[in-house]
């Protein structure tokens, strides 16, 4: 039940763009995508919900595939503040509606 | 300032010990978690209040206790702990179903079982 994350890290020069997938055996209603840098609280950064609706940031882009069961992360033009763990969760919809969050996919970008 | 409050932000306790751990939201959300993140392990679900009202417990054991006075306090009481359970224990708040919005997280409490 829990979404598998990938890659499991990188490592990006400022400026490079990444991808960062994530998948589900589960058909799913939503996919959410956090942030959580070293010692703090994880961030919201969006939600992808199916029938196409998104909510998030700004600079970050995601999709999702709900015949996949998949979604995946683009971060582009990268700064040296995207470095931390990414999370995604994934909700199987229902009136509990809670999430299962993957292992995470640790991003590091140097100068 | 984040909108959650999580205290303290570390606690060392013996096996024997009872502690409480403390979140306070101020953002007038009326549902809250509790998550357990050990190293190398994914976020877990552990507690789900909604209006107060405990509506999910993902097979925790007992030693957990948790505790929703308000919409705006949860508590997490522990009780003869084990070693094993030593992780970084995060309280989150939402409006709404969490499926279909964003959580806010409490920076987290730092817990050693020693």
């Amino acid at each position: 039940q829990q979404p598998v994350q990938s890659p499991q890290a990188v490592i990006l020069r400022e400026g490079e763009d990444a991808v960062i997938n994530c998948s589900s055996s589960k058909a799913l209603y939503s996919v959410h995508w956090y942030r959580q840098k070293h010692g703090e609280a994880p961030v919201f950064l969006m939600i992808l919900l199916k029938g196409g609706e998104q909510k998030g940031h700004e600079k970050i882009s995601a999709s999702f595939n709900e015949k996949k069961q998949q979604s995946s992360l683009y971060l582009t033009a990268s700064q040296l503040s995207y470095s931390g763990t990414y999370f995604c969760g994934t909700g199987p919809g229902g009136s509990q509606g809670n999430l299962i969050f993957g292992k995470g996919t640790k991003l590091s970008v140097k100068p | 300032e984040t909108g959650v409050t999580q205290t303290p932000r570390h606690l060392v306790m013996g096996m024997t010990n009872k502690k409480s751990l403390k979140c306070e939201q101020h953002l007038g959300h009326n549902a809250m978690y509790w998550y357990k993140q050990s190293a190398k392990k994914p976020l877990e679900l552990m507690f789900v209040y909604s209006l107060e009202e405990r509506v999910e417990n993902n097979s925790v054991p007992s030693r957990f206790s948790p505790e929703c006075p308000n919409s705006s306090h949860l508590f997490l009481h522990l009780h003869t702990l084990q070693p094993e359970d030593s992780a970084l224990y995060l309280c989150a708040s939402s409006q709404g179903v969490l499926a279909n919005t964003e959580a806010f997280f409490g920076q987290g409490t730092r817990l050693t079982v020693v």
